[in-house]
């Protein structure tokens, strides 16, 4: 099992959909998990923290299932603007290393 | 404003000429990484480091050496450049501490080994 995976991409979806990613983590010992988003070849940015009780930010929501070891973004009311890859991220035990899964890209049309 | 600067931003060179890119942050982060990103592979971390005169492995360290001699600098040094690793390279510079977590990543350097 690799030690993160996520849906593969791409997803198109019409502006005003909502669209879900997926990413799972290998390592039950992993610390913390976040959500970036990357555009094209620019620097990924980190776009929230995923917490186990779950959390939300404006249209993003993720959840953390820490038994199943799934992570999940939701992203509701798509905007072109949100039109970009997705990267999961696991934060390892002791706090040393970060481990990207390979992103989904989401395109959102008009 | 918190900023990670590397350079160059793009390089073209020949394989076995030996190469340095520099990165830079002014957050006091004690923790900085390197990565590169291939199509296909995703971003892979190659060498961290926790602090000052402290280095490490990541997944992909062959054929790359860094240091970091003071916080705010964690140079990437090719010895031998091949062109396996013509790649995407990212700096990250980053803190977690309680609850607060922030990363940022400097804007890339694109690397061609010929």
């Amino acid at each position: 099992r690799k030690e993160v995976e996520q849906d593969p991409g791409p997803f198109n979806v019409p502006e005003g959909a909502t669209v879900a990613f997926n990413c799972t983590y290998s390592n039950s010992a992993s610390q913390s998990f976040f959500w970036y988003r990357q555009d094209c070849r620019k620097e990924p940015k980190l776009l929230m923290s995923v917490y186990s009780s779950g959390n939300e930010d404006g249209r993003f929501t993720a959840q953390l299932n820490r038994a199943s070891q799934y992570i999940s973004l939701l992203i509701r009311d798509s905007k072109l603007s949100d039109s970009a890859t997705y990267l999961c991220v696991v934060l390892g035990a002791g706090y040393s290393t970060l481990t990207f899964g390979k992103g989904t890209m989401l395109l959102v049309s008009p | 404003e918190a900023q990670v600067t590397q350079n160059p931003r793009y390089l073209i060179t020949v394989t076995g000429k030996k190469l340095t890119v520099t990165c830079s942050q002014n957050m006091n982060h004690e923790y900085m990484s390197w990565y590169r990103q291939d199509p296909g592979l995703g971003l892979r971390q190659i060498y961290y480091s926790m602090n000052v005169e402290v280095t490490d492995k990541g997944d992909v360290p062959e054929g790359y050496k860094v240091s970091r001699k003071e916080k705010r600098n964690f140079p990437l040094i090719l010895e031998s450049p091949s062109p396996n690793q013509t790649s995407l390279y990212f700096c990250a510079s980053s803190f977690w501490g309680g609850s607060k977590y922030e990363q940022y990543f400097g804007p890339g350097t694109r690397l061609t080994v010929t």
